[in-house]
């Protein structure tokens, strides 16, 4: 089990442009939590996915931003007319169920540079 | 509010040494505790929870209600224990299990 995997590792965007950004999971995982590190902090907790719905978004800014997991493929973290304080580490942890029992695997992050 | 502080950015201690990293929450009603580590070049990974109330690579954490800590100790530091920790809560609202991270303590083990 190759663990969760992310991809790109880093990526560079100019203000303005979009960023999309791959998560996918560990095999028999079914759900997703995206958590983004700015700068000098911890990670914070932006939403939260099953396959094909959004449970929990809470964390996500109410612009540019969006989610998605769908039935196939990975998950996606799509910030739109990105903004210097866009950069940030972004991080996705899958696991078999949710709830506090289960334990969260993260994969190694998105490091997004925004020039 | 949910919150959880570390209030230290760097532990520095000798090998040998006591080790102890502290957390605070602020949580209303039964928070679930964790500790994650991240060594270098390595992704974050659970070190251990309270529920389980296990002993993992000699680190214990106990929860402490009363004082709403839940502070990570090794009584003898190893130099392979140089790593960031970060102590995490889960909470919020139908129990999804989304985690709320403290801002993370870098432990430096000299030799």
């Amino acid at each position: 089990n190759a663990g969760v995997m992310q991809n790109p590792r880093h990526l560079v965007r100019r203000r303005g442009q979009e960023a999309r950004l791959r998560c996918s999971p560990m095999k028999g995982h079914s759900h997703v939590y995206w958590y983004r590190q700015l700068p000098e902090e911890g990670l914070k907790f932006m939403v939260y996915l099953q396959k094909e719905n959004i449970i929990d978004e809470s964390g996500m800014p109410k612009e540019r931003f969006s989610a998605e997991f769908p039935k196939e493929g990975p998950s996606i973290l799509r910030i739109q007319q990105v903004v210097r304080g866009d950069s940030a580490a972004y991080f996705c942890a899958s696991s078999p169920l949710s709830g506090d029992t289960y334990e969260q695997y993260f994969g190694p992050g998105t490091r997004l540079t925004v020039t | 509010a949910q919150r959880v502080t570390q209030p230290e950015k760097l532990l520095s201690v000798f090998k040998g040494a006591p080790v102890e990293l502290k957390c605070n929450y602020s949580y209303s009603g039964s928070p679930e505790l964790f500790w994650y580590v991240q060594y270098s070049r390595q992704r974050l990974q659970l070190l251990l929870r309270h529920i389980s109330r296990e002993s993992i690579k000699g680190f214990t954490a106990d929860l402490n209600k009363g004082e709403t800590s839940f502070h990570l100790k090794k009584p003898f530091a190893q130099e392979e224990d140089s790593a960031m920790y970060y102590c995490a809560l889960s909470g919020g609202s139908g129990n999804t299990g989304k985690l709320i991270f403290g801002q993370g303590t870098t432990l430096q083990v000299k030799p």
